[in-house]
């Protein structure tokens, strides 16, 4: 069945340490996009891209880095730098730009940095 | 810039009573309009969505209307289930960019049998 699969589902890193969540869609989906989730919060935009080699900064992209090297994969990277990393992180894909395609959304990671 | 209100949770309610839970959004020119819904520890699920004024969107037994006069799209059902238990996102995208999602904090419902 066609889907995003977001890997870890759990992951636990001390402080201090890069940690990268990967996403991956068979849906041949163009646009990928990274959600950060905090307790009680709606999700806010880290990072999307629309095509292969390209992507852009969303409304919180400090602190976390990401790749499209392939269409079906964007990797998330939350570096040392991000303050506060500890949060449920949700990737999603859109067939294309424009209004009408549905979103989709992964199962999501949860990330615990002790 | 763009932004989304929803009323705060949680909101307890006894099985088979009526559901409102209001959003409210600001927005340049015309944003669609959707409800997300999320069950405890998993992702989201798209539950309806309108593109333009006026137009109803529906699932479930949930309804939503897009009123541009009030710039609102409340969530409503007649009969909720205990099963409609979860945490409810009402959220806009602008024009061209659909999956750039602006989203409301979220609102938690309860149903008690």
């Amino acid at each position: 069945d066609g889907g995003i699969t977001q890997s870890p589902k759990y992951l636990f890193r001390k402080e201090g340490q890069n940690v990268t969540l990967s996403c991956e869609q068979n849906l041949n989906h163009d646009a990928m996009y990274w959600y950060r989730q905090d307790p009680g919060q709606g999700l806010r935009l880290i990072y999307y891209s629309q095509i292969v080699n390209d992507f852009q900064k969303g409304d919180i992209a400090e602190g976390y880095s990401v790749s499209r090297e392939k269409k079906e994969s964007f990797p998330l990277t939350v570096t040392s730098a991000q303050k506060n990393p500890t949060a449920f992180y949700l990737c999603a894909s859109i067939l294309a730009r424009g209004s009408g395609n549905t979103i989709y959304f992964g199962e999501g990671s949860w990330l615990t940095v002790v | 810039g763009n932004s989304v209100t929803q009323m705060e949770g949680p909101v307890t309610l006894s099985e088979e009573a009526f559901l409102t839970i209001n959003c409210t959004y600001t927005a340049t020119g015309y944003p669609s309009l959707f409800w997300y819904v999320q069950y405890p520890g998993e992702g989201l699920q798209l539950l309806l969505k309108a593109t333009k004024a006026d137009d109803k969107g529906s699932n479930k037994g949930f309804e939503a209307t897009y009123r541009k006069e009030t710039t609102s799209f409340h969530l409503e059902k007649g009969s909720v289930q205990v099963s409609d238990s979860a945490v409810y996102f009402c959220a806009l995208s602008e024009r061209g960019n659909t999956g750039k999602l602006i989203f409301g904090q979220g609102t938690t419902l309860q149903v008690k049998p």
